[in-house]
């Protein structure tokens, strides 16, 4: 696809449970962004990609958060033992090195 | 915790009407951009803007960032349905992060 794809679309998890979100960036972008969106606000920085490496991750709220994006490409974010307060919309970005970011749809995830 | 506000946070107008959004911070920007955001979708880049006092135009849409690259403006011209959506402010404080504000929601009734 052209666009930057996030799957899944929505993902309902009981508290205490791992979760995975994954992102498919535009193809040829270096950089990769993740955010978080809670109802009501806007996105709020979590980490950076350039390639492989994972260049800021100062915005991941606690341990339990973890990100990677091995090969340079597909990036995942996983979450640990879900809490309530990790319901949000989790958004993917990706740009070229300085370029406009192009966000994907994000994955929606309920923690119950 | 956002270092950028917007207001007014909700804005509701008839067709036809002109509305402004405002996004203010204590923080200098590099650079500032605002974003659309519709529901179940990813915000969209609408602008860029980067020397202070700057103004573009963008059909209906007018941007200024302010002289002192802390603040920035967004006024739609005869508002349309179709601009009803979710208004995202964003300062980029480095090459690559960005901060946003919470948002105005525009609500255009035909």
């Amino acid at each position: 696809g052209a666009g930057v794809s996030q799957s899944p679309r929505y993902k309902v998890a009981k508290r205490g449970q791992d979760v995975a979100l994954r992102c498919d960036p535009i193809s040829g972008h270096v950089s990769l962004f993740w955010y978080q969106q809670a109802l009501g606000q806007g996105p709020e920085f979590l980490t950076y990609f350039q390639n492989e490496a994972q260049l800021d991750k100062s915005g991941l709220p606690s341990d339990r958060f973890f990100a990677e994006r091995p090969e340079g490409s597909v990036s995942t974010l996983k979450i640990q033992r879900t809490q309530q307060e990790d319901s949000a919309v989790y958004l993917c970005a990706s740009s070229l090195i300085r370029g406009e970011l192009f966000f994907g749809s994000g994955t929606q995830l309920s923690v119950l | 915790t956002q270092l950028l506000e917007q207001s007014p946070q909700f804005l509701s107008i008839q067709e036809g009407e002109n509305l402004t959004v405002y996004c203010n911070s204590s923080s200098v920007f590099s650079s500032l951009q605002w974003y659309r955001q519709e529901p179940g979708e990813g915000p969209v880049l609408l602008v860029t803007v980067v020397t202070g006092g700057e103004v573009k135009k963008l059909k209906r849409l007018t941007f200024q960032f302010g002289d002192a690259r802390k603040d920035s403006s967004l006024h739609i011209t005869a508002a349309q349905p179709g601009d009803t959506g979710l208004y995202l402010c964003a300062g980029a404080s480095r090459d690559y992060k960005l901060s946003f504000g919470a948002g105005t929601t525009v609500t255009v009734r035909a």
